[in-house]
């Protein structure tokens, strides 16, 4: 049981260069969703989904694209990197979201990206 | 503006100490999560609470929610507590996580 995987652990791309971060779970969860880690600031929301072919926007979800073509896979996608998507990314996951009783996040180790 | 506001943001102790983080919220909320990030980046966590009170080991989180106000106490603290802690709350459908910016404890042993 390997939980969540996040892959590159580094990145450093070149304004305008694109790639893909990429999220795997194994615990069979719903919900997954992408963070980003800035100093100062908290973790913030860039996109989530609530299980296979859906998904939605959370606070900071522009220069991103996601999709959920099967339950364990959530990979995020930067189209057009910008110095200001430098920054610490954290894949999630949870059975149910913030919902119920005994849902917590699982974090994968996180991606630092820099965009030059 | 945040939604979730921590305090202390930095908290130096020495080993054995009792201490207690923190946090408050301004919106209701579906539940709240405490988080702890250690030096090399990788987050757990520690606890999800929607009321009351829970204990694991030398941690325990509780929760008032009319005051909306949570608090995370360790007690007999080691140098191995040494991290961040975040807090973090899930607010209207449970899927949208708002983060607090963390609490950065080094205990001295």
């Amino acid at each position: 049981n390997a939980g969540v995987t996040q892959t590159p652990k580094f990145q450093v791309l070149k304004t305008g260069q694109s790639m893909t971060l990429q999220c795997a779970q194994d615990m069979n969860h719903e919900y997954m969703s992408w963070y980003r880690q800035d100093p100062g600031m908290g973790l913030r929301l860039i996109h989530y989904s609530v299980g296979a072919g859906i998904t939605d926007q959370g606070e900071v979800p522009n220069g991103y694209n996601v999709s959920r073509s099967t339950t364990e896979d959530f990979p995020l996608r930067l189209l057009s990197a910008a110095p200001s998507q430098t920054s610490v990314y954290f894949c999630a996951s949870s059975y149910s979201g913030g919902q119920g009783v005994g849902s917590p996040l699982h974090f994968g180790n996180g991606t630092r990206l820099t965009v030059t | 503006k945040n939604e979730v506001e921590q305090s202390p943001q930095n908290l130096t102790a020495q080993e054995g100490e009792f201490i207690t983080i923190n946090c408050s919220y301004s919106v209701g909320i579906s539940a709240l999560h405490w988080l702890q990030q250690h030096p090399g980046g990788g987050i757990v966590s520690l606890f999800m609470l929607s009321s009351g009170k829970k204990k694991h080991g030398r941690l325990i989180a509780t929760i008032n929610i009319q005051e909306k106000h949570s608090s995370l106490h360790i007690t007999a603290s080691h140098p191995r507590d040494s991290a961040v802690y975040i807090c973090a709350v899930s607010m209207g459908t449970g899927n949208q996580f708002y983060f607090g910016t963390g609490t950065s404890l080094t205990v001295i042993p």
